[in-house]
């Protein structure tokens, strides 16, 4: 079982629909919960950075951690085909930065 | 501010052939990794320096070396080529290794024939 796991998609949307992404994880260790966005052919950008449970919005983009659940999400708002890319979550507890195989998100016009 | 540059972009090598990937961040962080991503697998972790003056290895290290040259630069050297290291590579730093957010370059597409 990998200690992250997330659904690979693809998840299509609608343009200005709300894009709802999440990852689970096994190890409770984990404190430190990261948001990348990786368009194609491109490196991953970060997007999002939380510590601890709870939640972070950033413009359109809210992240939301679960500790409780071993949850995270990422909500985007009034998506945009410009939103559309694959979103890959991330997360630390040792010093060691454990990924999400990636999700990929389609906005269309 | 170029952030976290990668050379080269492409590449394409013949089994055997050894070659070296560069990398090079102006952050001035501390830690800097090496990355593979392929498709269903994520990005897995090759080696890390977690400062200047040390390299560890990651997930999947067999086939590879690396080299932190200074501060900013760290290089990532396969010998011997072989088809199942045909992948996108990714090299990323960090302020420092722990709870740190990294931040990646654009990747070099290797692939061996």
């Amino acid at each position: 079982q990998k200690e992250v796991e997330q659904d690979p998609g693809p998840l299509s949307v609608p343009e200005g629909a709300i894009v709802s992404l999440n990852c689970t994880y096994s190890n409770s260790a984990f404190q430190y919960f990261m948001w990348y966005r990786q368009y194609s052919r491109k490196g991953p950008e970060l997007l999002m950075y939380t510590y601890s449970s709870g939640n972070k919005e950033d413009g359109r983009f809210t992240a939301q951690v679960d500790k409780s659940s071993k949850y995270i999400s990422l909500f985007i708002r009034d998506s945009q085909p410009s939103d559309s890319a694959t979103y890959l979550c991330a997360m630390d507890g040792w010093g060691k930065l454990q990924f999400g195989a990636g999700t990929q998100v389609v906005v269309t016009p | 501010n170029a952030g976290v540059t990668q050379t080269p972009k492409f590449q394409v090598l013949k089994t055997g052939q050894s070659m070296t990937l560069q990398c090079a961040q102006d952050m001035n962080h501390n830690s800097m990794y090496w990355y593979r991503q392929d498709p269903g697998m994520g990005l897995r972790l090759i080696y890390y320096s977690a400062s200047e003056g040390t390299t560890d290895k990651g997930e999947v290290p067999n086939g590879y070396n690396v080299s932190r040259l200074n501060k900013r630069e760290f290089s990532l050297r396969l010998e011997s080529a072989a088809p199942s290291q045909t992948s996108v590579y990714f090299c990323a730093s960090s302020e420092d290794r722990g709870g740190q957010p990294q931040h990646f370059g654009d990747g070099t597409r290797l692939s061996i024939l």
